[in-house]
């Protein structure tokens, strides 16, 4: 079976500094692995995912994420935040594009001005 | 496109009564999932639908619980008799078949009294 840890429930961090949001798996087999964003009173909406090939995905508002098969892990970054960043984190994995997706239990990330 | 779509947005209630909790997804998605969201729990997937057959209903809290999918544009989640344990946010997301990024609705907040 396959679980995602989140030790951050919440990371409040200064604007224009930089964060780092951990997530951690657990899989016996090879598995997709995603970063959803859900912003206040919305729905979830996917940042970025690795299925294969490079090791580091990027998203277009600047976060970028590596996966690590060593660490079983998927730590989400960026170098400086805005406030606009402010919302819930969401990491998940899942086997296969057939698969369902189990996601962590979020990271809140907070920006102060 | 317009997104997956929920109805209502909002849903205030007395304990004993019925909710129902309507979804559209996103035209050609042939996969349709049912999460709730609470404080507590996290997010948790309650079951999902493939070509409008349920696969996986594990995560139905119990028999006061029960979702439809009738055809390929419409699902809906109800339950009868509601309870004060029901509130929360509960989102209805689609994917396509090979593809992995699911889109989510903007939820439907519950609130039973």
């Amino acid at each position: 079976a396959q679980s995602v840890t989140q030790l951050d429930s919440q990371v409040p961090v200064f604007e224009e500094a930089p964060v780092e949001l951990r997530c951690n798996y657990s899989s016996s087999v090879s598995v997709y692995l995603f970063w959803y964003v859900q912003y206040p009173n919305q729905g979830l909406q996917l940042l970025l995912k690795y299925l294969s090939g490079s090791t580091l995905v990027e998203s277009i508002n600047g976060f970028e994420a590596e996966f690590n098969k060593s660490q079983t892990s998927f730590h989400l970054r960026k170098p400086s935040v805005h406030i606009s960043d402010t919302a819930e984190y969401f990491c998940a994995v899942s086997r296969t594009s057939y698969d369902k997706v189990i996601f962590g239990p979020g990271t809140s990330l907070s920006v102060i001005p | 496109d317009a997104g997956v779509i929920q109805s209502p947005r909002h849903e205030v209630t007395e304990m004993g009564q019925e909710v129902t909790l309507r979804c559209k997804p996103i035209s050609g998605h042939d996969y349709l999932f049912w999460y709730r969201q609470t404080m507590m729990r996290g997010l948790e997937l309650l079951i999902y639908f493939n070509n409008n057959v349920p696969i996986d209903d594990s995560g139905m809290p119990e028999d006061r619980f029960s979702a439809k999918m009738p055809n390929a544009s419409f699902s809906t989640l109800k339950i009868q008799p509601s309870e004060p344990r029901d509130s929360a946010v509960y989102f209805c997301a689609s994917r396509l078949t090979g593809a992995e990024t699911q889109y989510f609705g903007p939820g439907t907040r519950l609130l039973v009294l």
